[in-house]
């Protein structure tokens, strides 16, 4: 069966304390893995898609990575506009449709 | 211009009572789609339609009926509410363009008292 795990479930973290969250994942075949970002109140938006191991996507403070069982979002030097839920979700190859299989999230709290 | 928005944003109502979530998108996409996300933030598929036929039915009990007129909305009515059902209801799009991407609103809160 397909499943998404996020580890930690939250994180509170210090303004310019960096760190890392993880999205391991079961899949019958990897089409693509994406990250999403959830502010309270709000719909995820999205942030990366990778699609094979080794793959890295940046963007300002983020930067995620993935290899054949697990993918990692490093937060460099966060602030606290960064606090927020983050969402891992994979795409099975041979899935219809387009149906994402989220995990939990990580919700990141960072403090001034 | 907000790209995938959702009526109403928050749904309070009695147990038994029908009611329905309204969504319309603008970025041109194919497939729309329904997630509920539960108390624990726990996002899980619902419906997906492609070009107006329905893809995806993931064991949801047939008191949830989506509609879709055409392909730039996406309605999902709900008979008999239930306790159960108090979650956010969140709609989502994409194309079919290799990426994937699905794009999501705000979220409908539903509240069954």
């Amino acid at each position: 069966e397909d499943q998404v795990t996020q580890s930690p479930e939250a994180l509170r973290l210090q303004e310019g304390e960096s760190s890392s969250l993880n999205c391991s994942y079961t899949v019958s075949g990897l089409r693509g893995l994406f990250w999403y970002r959830q502010d309270p109140g709000k719909g995820p938006e999205f942030l990366f898609t990778l699609y094979s191991a080794g793959e890295e996507k940046e963007k300002e403070r983020l930067k995620a990575t993935l290899t054949k069982k697990e993918s990692f979002l490093h937060i460099t030097a966060p602030k606290p506009e960064d606090s927020a839920t983050y969402l891992c979700a994979v795409q099975a190859l041979y899935n219809q449709g387009g149906k994402l299989i989220f995990g939990q999230g990580t919700e990141l709290s960072v403090k001034p | 211009d907000t790209a995938v928005s959702q009526t109403p944003k928050y749904l309070v109502t009695q147990m038994g009572n029908d009611k329905s979530i309204k969504c319309e998108q603008n970025l041109g996409h194919d497939t729309m789609y329904w997630y509920k996300q539960d108390s624990k933030k726990f996002l899980k598929i619902m419906f997906s339609y492609n070009n107006k036929e329905l893809i995806i039915n993931e064991t949801v009990p047939n008191r949830f009926s989506p509609k879709s007129p055409d392909k730039a909305h996406l309605n999902l009515h709900i008979n008999s509410l239930e306790l159960g059902d108090s979650a956010v209801y969140f709609c989502a799009s994409s194309s079919r363009d290799g990426k994937d991407i699905q794009y999501f609103g705000a979220g409908t809160r539903l509240s069954v008292l």
